[in-house]
């Protein structure tokens, strides 16, 4: 089991490039979820996806666009990526029975 | 909706002291608390959590309580180690109402240095 996996690991971006974060998950998991992590503001959550065809906005959801592709993957898009935009994204997976999440290890973007 | 504030936001402890984190939580529906330990470089990862039918819960050195009267909740860390050091986060959410089912609001985290 490789739990919730996140590519890339690291990112650098000029202001108004695209690109989009891929997140996949093998537990079988009907909710995901895309969060940024900025220093002194825990985790925000951008979009979340509570199945499969689903998705709904969370916190902090402008500048971003997401699709559940199928029920083990989740992508979160930049279209036009702002300075504003660096931070640390984590995708997470929930079992909703017990309300646990499961995070990946992150994504680290910089945009220029 | 949920707020969540958690504090301190850092804690240097000597080892072998104890440590405590507190968070209070604004929405009397939420019913599920867990805590999350982030390591350097790596994702949150869940160490214990608390659902509202129980006061108090513990795993070996780590302790969580909650007081649903007051809305706070604690996690109590025994004998602390250097491996201890990390990002501490709380959260809150309601297992049941369907608009906030399953999205934790969280804390905004408490850097854990423990010293040798």
């Amino acid at each position: 089991n490789a739990g919730v996996t996140q590519t890339p690991k690291f990112q650098v971006l000029k202001t108004g490039q695209s690109m989009t974060l891929q997140c996949a998950q093998d537990m079988n998991h009907n909710s995901m979820y895309w969060y940024r992590q900025d220093p002194g503001m825990g985790l925000r959550l951008i979009y979340y996806s509570a199945s499969e065809g689903t998705t709904d906005k969370g916190e902090v959801p402008n500048g971003y666009n997401v699709s559940r592709l199928n029920k083990r993957e989740f992508s979160l898009r930049l279209e036009s990526a702002a300075p504003s935009q660096t931070s640390v994204y984590f995708c997470a997976s929930s079992d909703e029975d017990r309300g646990q999440e499961f995070f990946g290890p992150g994504t680290r973007l910089t945009v220029l | 909706g949920e707020n969540v504030e958690q504090h301190p936001s850092t804690l240097s402890v000597q080892e072998g002291d104890s440590a405590v984190i507190k968070c209070t939580y604004s929405d009397s529906a939420s019913n599920y608390f867990p805590w999350y330990k982030q390591e350097l470089g790596k994702g949150p990862q869940l160490i214990i959590d608390i659902r509202s039918n129980v006061g108090e819960k513990k795993d070996q050195r780590i302790a969580v309580t909650l007081n649903k009267t007051a809305k706070h909740f604690s996690l109590h860390i025994t004998e602390t180690q250097p491996e201890d050091s990390a990002v501490y986060f709380c959260a809150a959410t309601s297992l049941q109402g369907l608009d906030s089912w399953g999205k934790l609001q969280f804390g905004a985290g408490t850097q854990v240095v423990v010293t040798p």
